[in-house]
């Protein structure tokens, strides 16, 4: 199956700086990268997603960007602020007729420091 | 419009003993999935379906059954649970077309002593 691999597992930044998180999968086959946001308690909130035909995308401060060669994808957050500390996933899906699997990298804990 | 619902949010089993989870979603979808939160690991899916009355297995499916009845439910069984099994439980949806994006409740904490 899929294994996917993200680094770094905590990552701290000064309020105003940027974040990279980076991921790894191992399955060239896979067609779909979602990031996921979980703030403590809650679940996994859909941030921004890629598609395997798309090599970059923006959503105002968040940017994610697949190099399907390498097969690795980042997720790049700019202006960063204190709302954006949580716990980021990566994951990776092979759209297969009759499924729409998940697998997911282990997280990174991202502290924004005021 | 309430999105994805589990319950209950928290609960408390002695080895041996069984249960079920109950998740709910309001937003038509076709598939739903059941996945484990354990620290370290990300998560990983348990069981999955892709409408009514279907269910397949996922990475991590020993020691659970799955149930889906109506397609706005889907039901994860513990039948003997174990201290293994003690982990936080989400489940989610999604639509059936290429490339949807999966939605998901807000957990459930299970602990088994």
């Amino acid at each position: 199956g899929e294994n996917v691999e993200q680094h770094p597992s905590t990552l701290s930044v000064q309020e105003g700086d940027s974040a990279v998180i980076k991921c790894t999968y191992s399955d060239s086959a896979s067609n779909y990268f979602p990031w996921y946001k979980q703030e403590l308690g809650k679940g996994p909130q859909l941030i921004i997603d890629i598609r395997s035909n798309v090599g970059e995308k923006k959503d105002q401060r968040i940017a994610v960007t697949l190099n399907k060669t390498a097969k690795h994808f980042s997720l790049h957050i700019t202006e960063t602020q204190p709302e954006d500390s949580a716990v980021y996933f990566c994951a990776a899906s092979l759209y297969q007729t009759g499924a729409n699997n998940l697998f997911f990298g282990t997280g990174t804990r991202l502290t924004v420091i005021p | 419009n309430a999105g994805v619902t589990q319950t209950p949010k928290f609960r408390v089993l002695k080895t041996g003993q069984s249960m079920t989870l109950l998740c709910a979603q309001d937003m038509n979808h076709e598939y739903m999935y059941w996945y484990r939160q354990d620290p370290g690991m990300g998560l990983r899916l348990i069981h999955y379906s892709v409408g009514e009355g279907t269910t397949a297995k996922g990475e991590v499916p020993d020691g659970y059954n799955v149930s889906r009845l109506k397609k706005q439910n889907f039901l994860l069984g513990l039948e003997s649970a174990a201290p293994s099994q003690t982990s936080v439980y989400f489940c989610a949806s999604s639509y059936s077309r290429r490339w949807e994006p999966q939605h998901f409740g807000d957990g459930t904490r299970l602990s088994i002593l």
